[in-house]
């Protein structure tokens, strides 16, 4: 069956350094996104792309980066982390326009101390 | 722009009572309307949608009508389980956005 995987499910890192988190999808969709979920925040965007080298900014985007450069692939790198940048990120995909099919992974807890 | 209210929680409900988690938007065009729910340490699922006014999602029981004249889809059921505990998300899209609009997440607590 088709799958979106993200890793590490949980990760601690210290202030400062360069952080990666994967995701992996085997639905073949063009559209990729990273959310992150804070309390009192909801979901916020941060980058997506909709297929490859393609890539645009959320509207939470400052501190992070993506590459993409396979169609199943879209690693969010964290520059040089921060306490703010803790939270529970999202991956998420989709092919269809009108928010159709759009499947999350289960996420990754990132703690930044 | 978009956007999607939703009620605040938790809810907090005993088991069999009814369930109403209101939602209401704002949109430039004319949307189709989700309901996601998350469950205690997973991503986000489908629950329900409706693409036009006055349809009716409905899935696992839970239902939600398309009320154009008051823009809300208010989401309901009729009997709540203590495995329907968790967050739940009311979202729009317009047709021609990859990109859904997401509610702040509503959470529901079902006691025995």
């Amino acid at each position: 069956d088709a799958e979106i995987t993200q890793s590490p499910r949980h990760k601690i890192t210290e202030t400062g350094r360069q952080v990666t988190l994967a995701c992996h999808q085997t639905w073949n969709h063009n559209n990729m996104f990273w959310y992150r979920q804070d309390l009192g925040h909801g979901l916020r965007l941060i980058h997506y792309s909709y297929g490859v080298h393609d890539t645009n900014k959320g509207e939470v985007s400052d501190g992070y980066s993506v590459s993409r450069s396979n169609t199943e692939d879209l690693p969010l790198t964290l520059e040089s982390a921060a306490s703010s940048q803790t939270s529970v990120y999202f991956c998420a995909s989709s092919e269809q326009r009108g928010g159709y099919g759009y499947t999350f992974g289960s996420g990754t807890r990132l703690t930044v101390v | 722009g978009n956007s999607v209210t939703q009620m605040e929680g938790p809810v907090t409900l005993s088991e069999e009572a009814f369930l109403t988690i209101n939602c209401t938007y704002t949109a430039t065009g004319y949307p189709s309307l989700f309901w996601y729910v998350q469950y205690p340490g997973e991503g986000l699922q489908l629950l329900l949608k409706a693409t036009k006014a006055d349809d009716k999602g409905s899935n696992k029981g839970f239902e939600a009508t398309y009320r154009k004249e008051t823009t809300s889809f208010h989401l309901e059921k009729g009997s709540v389980q203590v495995s329907d505990s968790a967050v739940y998300f009311c979202a729009l899209s317009e047709s021609g956005s990859y990109i859904p609009t997401f509610g702040r997440g509503t959470s529901l607590i079902v006691h025995p």
